[in-house]
This record gives C-alpha cells, structure tokens and sequence, in this order.
C-alpha cells in the first residue's frame, strides 16, 4: 500500500496570505496525485488531478505541483472560503490511498 | 449539477449487517466507476472500494475486504455497499463518488450518510 503523508498537520495563514501544503508518497505514483478541499459539514471538492490540472470552476489561486514522491498544493491568496481541510490522494495503484489532510486556518 | 444520494445510514448493533445504497439521477451512470470512501468522526478519508462502470471488477481496502461488498445496477443508477460483521470502528460518514475509470480521481461526491455501530 502507497501511504501518503501530509504535512504540516496544521497551516495559520492570513487572510490574503499564501499557503503551500505539502503531500509526500511512501513510492513514485508519477502524477497521479488529487488533492481534495473539505469544509466542516460538507463533501468533499476536487480541487486538482494529475497533480497540477485544476478541476472544472477551480480558481486560479489554486496550483499544484509536483511528481514522484514529493507534491505540493499552492493557494496563492487566501480568501475566507478557503479556509478548510486539504487531503492528497493517489491512484496510482492499489488501494487508493488519501493522506490524513492538513487544516488551514485563519492566523 | 452531478447529484449523488446516499441513504441506509443507520444505528445498527456490533455484529449486524447493513446495506447502503446510492442513487444516481443526473447523470449517466453506466458511463461512471462508483466508489465508497468513509470518513469517522473527526477523522480523514478512508478509501473503501470501487466498482468499475460495467460491474466487471472491483476493488477494495484490505481493511473491508471480506467483509464488504460493493454492486451497482446500472438500470436503476444505484450502487449499493453490502457492510457485515461491522465493529465500531466502522462507525463513520459514508460516501458514494464517481470518478471516469476504476482507478482514477474522484470528480463527484454525494453528501454522505451516517453508520453508528453502537451497542
């Protein structure tokens, strides 16, 4: 099983302020990344597949990058919507395989 | 606007077996892979298991496998979750989703349902 890790747990941004959440797999899964966005109370979002093509109605404030191992979701500008849980998730192989999410919070 | 229902969401007793089911009006379902992902409380997102568009293979998480069993019907756009033997550690919100191929990302979630294992 591919483990995907998160970091940090936690992110205390600004609003207005920028964002880097960082997705670490245990084993290349190429580009085969997904990152989800999470409100309290709601389903989750896609936000971007194929670690960097944004999802259909994704602002451009949203970026991801990355391949192999190491990925990264960007949120260039914080708006107060954005605030919420992010998760990575691969499909690269089986199982499919989420990381365990990083919370952005207002600072 | 892609529309996904769960329902079956229930308080059921350590031991018992339960079905979830996911219907799908808006779109076409038979086009779809359907998955299961469950999230317990306070907790993150767990993958289950996935069932390809023409029901011919599926997959699972080693944590349900043997235990759970996913099956849809394409003339009823409904994908269904058969639960056994379920534990308290099963008690989470439930989520149906879609994604274009088996293993692929998840483009449409439904808004989940509530399981309480609970004695």
């Amino acid at each position: 099983e591919i483990g995907m890790t998160q970091s940090p747990a936690t992110l205390s941004v600004s609003p207005g302020g920028r964002g880097t959440l960082s997705c670490r797999a245990s084993q290349s899964v190429r580009s085969n990344l997904a990152w989800y966005q999470q409100k309290p109370g709601q389903a989750p979002r896609l936000l971007i597949y194929g670690a960097s093509t944004r999802a259909t109605g994704i602002p451009g404030r949203f970026s991801g990058s990355g391949s192999g191992t190491e990925f990264t979701l960007t949120i260039s500008s914080l708006q107060s919507e954005d605030f919420a849980v992010y998760y990575c998730q691969q499909y690269h192989d089986w199982p499919l395989t989420f990381g365990g999410g990083t919370k952005v919070e207002i600072k | 606007q892609v529309q996904l229902v769960e329902s079956g969401g229930h308080v059921v007793q350590p031991g018992r077996s339960l079905r979830l089911s996911c219907t799908a009006p808006g779109f076409t379902f038979s086009s779809y892979a359907m998955h299961w992902v469950r999230q317990a409380p306070g907790k993150g997102l767990e993958w289950l298991a996935v069932i390809s568009s023409d029901a011919a293979n599926d997959f699972y998480a080693d944590s349900v496998k043997g235990r759970f069993s996913i099956s849809r019907d394409n003339s009823k756009k409904t994908l269904y979750l058969q639960m056994n033997g379920l534990t308290t550690e099963d008690t989470a919100v439930y989520y149906c989703a879609r994604s274009y191929s088996s293993r692929n990302w998840i483009d449409s979630w439904g808004q989940g349902t509530l399981i309480t294992v609970s004695s």
